[in-house]
């Protein structure tokens, strides 16, 4: 089974400009979440969408913005980039939402704001 | 709000040593405990897990127990390989939510 998978896998945009990152979960996981890794910030949970339905979303400002398509796969979008912007971006599904089930992470989209 | 805490790194031993990296977490619930593992210009992997109090979740070697009393999830290994150089991230999380609270991570490296 193929693995989660996220693209593109590097991305240098400059200030104000908008992006748009895309994850493909694994076949069959019906849920999707996306994260933030910065070296100041660490890991931080930006938002979870199950069923194409946002269901929880961490303390980002609103240019940070998703959605979810009914194959399951995912986009977020930054817009008007700022520097702190800066970081990989990782995208994590599981099968459902009922249990703790394992997330499996894919390998990030480096996101570079000049 | 809920938090996780771990030993800053990096942590450096010596092929075959004993490994111990120290979490601590504060949360208002009770949540499932994981180790993730990150290895250079990779995501990050499962490494183990603990639903409940005093769970020991294991895997290649590697283990930790749910210690509610304590408040910790100690990751412990009892002879590493310099393949487990990487950074291990600790985490909580609930039932039914996908949102994982990480520590800061602590690297790992292990010396031939």
């Amino acid at each position: 089974k193929a693995g989660v998978t996220q693209t593109p896998r590097y991305l240098i945009k400059t200030r104000g400009q908008q992006v748009t990152l895309s994850c493909s979960p694994i076949s069959g996981h019906r849920s999707v979440s996306w994260y933030q890794q910065t070296p100041g910030q660490g890991l931080q949970f930006l938002f979870e969408y199950f069923s194409e339905t946002q269901r929880n979303k961490g303390n980002f400002p609103g240019r940070f913005s998703g959605r979810q398509f009914s194959n399951s796969r995912s986009e977020m979008n930054v817009s008007t980039l700022e520097l702190g912007d800066s970081a990989l971006y990782l995208c994590a599904s599981s099968p459902d939402v009922t249990s703790t089930d394992t997330q499996y992470f894919g390998p990030g989209t480096r996101l570079t704001v000049l | 709000g809920d938090s996780v805490t771990q030993m800053e790194g990096p942590v450096t031993l010596s092929e075959e040593a004993f490994l111990t990296i120290n979490c601590t977490y504060t949360a208002t619930g009770y949540p499932s405990l994981f180790w993730y593992v990150q290895y250079p210009g990779e995501g990050l992997q499962l490494l183990l897990k603990a639903t409940k109090a005093d769970d020991k979740g294991s895997n290649k070697g590697f283990e930790a127990t749910y210690r509610k009393e304590t408040t910790s999830f100690h990751l412990e290994k009892g002879s590493v390989q310099v393949s487990d150089s990487a950074v291990y991230f600790c985490a909580l999380a609930y039932t039914g939510r996908r949102a994982l609270t990480f520590g800061s991570g602590t690297r790992l490296q292990v010396q031939p």
